[in-house]
């Protein structure tokens, strides 16, 4: 069973604009989530995080918002750059280190 | 520089004959990881490793084996590779602090097709 889902496989926005990508999770015990940022012929990259007793964390352009209600994730970019495509990821976290993926979200960016 | 290094990045093999993919940190992580890549599941972890000598299942292990006997070294192997393990491997480490999120570092990945 997918515990981490990401129903939009690609998401197009024009630079300057934000850029929204959203993620499912349908089991409550968890430590933290996080984005994973992927590159062609690269390996994924750690992006932001947040955890379970947080509701929004901040870096940069990067915010990730947690609903736990709606038991939702969301990355927020902006201003969106070209630089920001990628293949975007979020991932359910333990302390222990174990990691489970969503199925990733082509990230456009049109200059 | 710190990093995560796979061997071959690209491999092509045919159904039965062994193989082995190799993975290597110099970053002194507990903890190394192998995921597969594969188009609408998104990565999924094959096995896990939170010290030397010390190895554990992940989500996909079936057709797969690993081993740990350096801390630096996570190898994954498959005896008798088939088809349905066509994808694209990547390997992963991070430290152990049971306190927040450690951040795991990726390889570059390892493109195999089993013909």
């Amino acid at each position: 069973d997918q515990q981490v889902k990401q129903n939009s496989p690609s998401l197009s926005v024009q630079e300057g604009r934000i850029s929204i990508l959203n993620c499912d999770y349908t089991n409550s015990m968890f430590d933290y989530f996080l984005w994973y940022k992927k590159y062609p012929a690269e390996g994924p990259t750690f992006l932001i995080s947040i955890s379970s007793i947080k509701d929004k964390n901040e870096d940069g352009r990067f915010t990730v918002f947690l609903n736990k209600s709606a038991k939702h994730l969301s990355l927020h970019i902006v201003p969106s750059q070209p630089g920001d495509s990628a293949v975007y990821f979020c991932a359910r976290g333990t302390s222990y280190g174990k990691l489970t993926f969503g199925q990733g979200t082509i990230l456009t960016v049109h200059p | 520089e710190a990093q995560v290094t796979q061997n071959p990045r690209y491999l092509i093999t045919v159904t039965g004959k062994k193989l082995t993919v190799t993975c290597s940190q110099n970053m002194n992580h507990e903890y190394m990881s192998w995921y597969r890549q594969d188009p609408g599941l998104g990565l999924r972890q094959i096995y896990y490793s939170m010290n030397v000598e010390v190895t554990d299942k992940g989500d996909v292990p079936e057709g797969y084996k690993v081993s740990r006997k350096e801390k630096r070294n996570f190898p994954l192997i498959l005896e008798s590779p088939s088809p349905n393990q066509t994808s694209l491997y990547f390997c992963a480490s991070s430290f152990i602090t049971g306190g927040p999120y450690n951040e795991q570092f990726f390889g570059p990945g390892t493109r195999l097709t089993v013909l």
